[in-house]
């Protein structure tokens, strides 16, 4: 049983363009998590999304950042026209929908904008 | 408002020495989850224990054992005859049931031999 898969595991861009990192999580689960690593600091959250639903997007910078968790397919992060301080580890986690309490995590993708 | 608080950044110890790292944690809620995360250097978080907060009895496995306290709010993480694999940032966390994970800063562990 696959774990939580996340791609590119890293990912180079430069300032002004945009970033996709996907996760696909593990089988059987239907809610997705994305935190925030900046360097040298802990994980912040960002959102939590079911299957086609956005549940809480609280850690959500207002601009440029976007989330969605489609009926088919990988849970997208999308930042729009990166700039420096969106360099970070960003790590994605699942949970059954039972048992939310539980979220593996994936490998993270680290995001370096140039 | 959640919060969690490791309040050692970093700690350095030389190998076969017991350490103690240390999280306390703030919430209102009665119903909790605790747990630690092991960030080696290769960057991935490696799940190493849950505690609800009903369940006070401490655990052991193998050479890591954690001290839960519901008076003092803390849940620390020992782990005992430290080697040099153990070197990496732990991270304490709390869930609610808000579903969001609340992350402490995490402690950086230094093991050398």
């Amino acid at each position: 049983n696959a774990g939580v898969m996340q791609n590119p595991r890293h990912l180079v861009r430069r300032r002004g363009q945009e970033a996709r990192l996907r996760c696909s999580p593990m089988k059987g689960h239907s809610h997705v998590y994305w935190y925030r690593q900046l360097p040298e600091e802990g994980l912040k959250f960002m959102v939590y999304l079911q299957k086609e639903n956005i549940i809480d997007e609280s850690g959500m910078p207002k601009e440029r950042f976007s989330a969605e968790f489609p009926k088919e397919g990988p849970s997208i992060l999308r930042i729009q026209q990166v700039v420096r301080g969106d360099s970070a580890a960003y790590f994605c986690a699942s949970s059954p929908p039972a048992g939310a309490y539980e979220q593996y995590f994936g490998p993270g993708t680290r995001l370096t904008v140039t | 408002a959640q919060k969690v608080t490791q309040a050692q950044t970093e700690i350095s110890v030389v190998e076969k020495e017991d350490v103690t790292l240390d999280c306390v944690y703030e919430t209102r809620d009665t119903t909790y989850y605790l747990f630690w995360y092991k960030q080696p250097p290769s960057g991935e978080l490696v799940f190493l224990i849950r505690r609800n907060s009903f369940d006070e009895q401490n655990e052991i496995s193998g050479r890591y054992s954690w001290n839960f306290q519901k008076s003092t709010s803390s849940f620390n993480f020992t782990i005992t005859a430290s080697q040099v694999v153990d070197s990496a940032v732990y991270f304490c966390a709390l869930n609610t049931g808000f579903q969001k994970l609340v992350f402490g800063t995490g402690t950086r562990l230094l093991v050398s031999p």
